[in-house]
């Protein structure tokens, strides 16, 4: 099974900085890597698809990119609506395996 | 407007059965891959089951292979999941996901005597 390892596990940031969340891939998924957002008691929301690309509707201060086997979300000038739990996910091939998360939150 | 309702959680017994539906509408199911994706209180995600959109494949995570169906009726725009030989550690909220794109709103299912 292809493992995801996530970090940080917890994210103290301020409104309006620049954070970074990585996921690592344990062996190539391509760009079959998609973001999630989700707040308390709320179903996950889809923000990046394909490893760059902003889902409908999500605000351009979220970004994603890749380097090699490496995964990044990025969210410039945090605001408060910002604040939840980050997950990636690689669907590459089945098992689909998410990361552990990552709980971005006010400092 | 994509809307995926799931129904038929509860509290069930240690080795009883509960079946899943999640109600689809707002697009042509049938052009779709379907998942069921669940989450253990205060756990992370976890992909359970995913069936192609003609129904013809499926494919299932390890601890649940033998006991989990996943199953889909184009004709009704519904997705299940039938669940058998139920363990404590099947406890979760359940989601129905349309390829992780669109999701519902979960529906709980525990698992104790």
């Amino acid at each position: 099974d292809i493992q995801m390892t996530q970090s940080p596990s917890s994210l103290p940031a301020s409104l309006g900085d620049r954070v970074t969340i990585t996921c690592r891939a344990s062996q190539d998924i391509g760009n079959y890597l998609r973001w999630f957002q989700q707040k308390p008691g709320k179903s996950p929301r889809l923000m990046i698809y394909g490893a760059t690309n902003l889902a409908a509707g999500v605000p351009s201060r979220f970004s994603g990119s890749r380097s090699g086997s490496d995964y990044s979300l990025t969210i410039n000038s945090l605001e408060s609506e910002d604040m939840a739990i980050y997950y990636c996910l690689q669907h590459n091939e089945y098992p689909l395996t998410f990361g552990s998360g990552t709980k971005l939150e006010i400092k | 407007e994509v809307q995926l309702v799931e129904s038929g959680g509860g509290l069930v017994q240690p080795g009883r059965s509960l079946k899943l539906s999640c109600a689809a509408s707002g697009f042509t199911f049938s052009n779709y891959y379907m998942a069921w994706v669940r989450q253990a209180p205060t756990k992370g995600l976890e992909w359970v089951a995913s069936i192609t959109n003609s129904g013809g494949s499926t494919y299932y995570r390890d601890s649940v292979k033998g006991r989990f169906t996943i199953s889909r009726d184009n004709a009704k725009s519904t997705l299940y999941l039938q669940m058998d030989s139920l363990r404590s550690e099947d406890t979760a909220t359940y989601y129905c996901t349309r390829v992780t794109d669109y999701w519902g709103q979960g529906v709980m299912v525990t698992v104790s005597s």
